[in-house]
């Protein structure tokens, strides 16, 4: 029982390199959501699904891109990335998007370094 | 629009006493509530939740949590603190009529043996 995987978990990038972070999910969830956590701001959205093939911006949005080609996938794009994106990342998936049943399940996390 | 308030940013506790860590939310109707617990270079982990009925919820790992509606507040305790307890701690709210959980700035707690 995987849940919700995140791939790789840690990568250090150079100013302007690009990447994409990947997030899998086996539970099925319609609703697919990219945080990112840095000391003192708790979590904030950056990105999320709500179904294959849409995405929508969060409360962070600025320098990422994302996409939802297949249900179970989410990617994280940086196109150049900046030292400001470093932080660690988390992926969520829900079956709604409050799911006051089940909540949110996480991904472990993966922790970008920008040098 | 919702909104979530951990007043405490780190709190910490000999290990065996009680923790009572603090939850304000900010809606206009009964919200969904959670408490998340993230154990350092983990991921967050679903600990309790409300979503309608019996206002004292029990969780994971000896966790109890009490919605009060006129404080507007879910308060997360435990009797008696283990050291495996030290994380930080999120509090989120989610409303039942649709839109995404917004989450609190987090508790860190520290645990003294």
């Amino acid at each position: 029982n995987a849940g919700v995987t995140q791939t790789p978990k840690f990568r250090v990038l150079k100013t302007g390199q690009s990447m994409t972070l990947l997030c899998a999910q086996d539970m099925n969830h319609e609703y697919m959501y990219w945080y990112r956590q840095d000391p003192g701001m708790g979590l904030r959205l950056i990105h999320y699904s709500v179904g294959e093939g849409t995405t929508a911006k969060g409360e962070v949005p600025d320098g990422y891109n994302v996409s939802r080609l297949k249900k179970q996938n989410f990617l994280l794009g940086l196109e150049s990335a900046a030292p400001s994106q470093t932080s660690v990342y988390f992926c969520a998936s829900s079956l709604s998007l409050s799911d006051g049943r089940h909540g949110y399940t996480f991904g472990s996390g993966t922790r970008l370094t920008v040098v | 629009a919702q909104s979530v308030t951990q007043p405490d940013i780190h709190i910490t506790v000999s290990e065996g006493a009680s923790l009572e860590l603090r939850c304000n939310y900010s809606y206009g109707a009964t919200p969904y509530l959670f408490w998340y617990v993230q154990s350092p270079g983990q991921g967050l982990q679903l600990l309790l939740k409300y979503f309608s009925g019996d206002t004292l919820v029990q969780g994971i790992k000896g966790f109890e949590a009490e919605f009060k509606r006129s404080q507007s507040s879910f308060n997360l305790r435990k009797p008696s603190v283990h050291w495996s307890d030290a994380a930080e701690y999120f509090c989120a709210v989610g409303a039942q009529q649709g839109g995404k959980l917004i989450f609190g700035q987090g508790t860190e707690l520290s645990v003294k043996p």
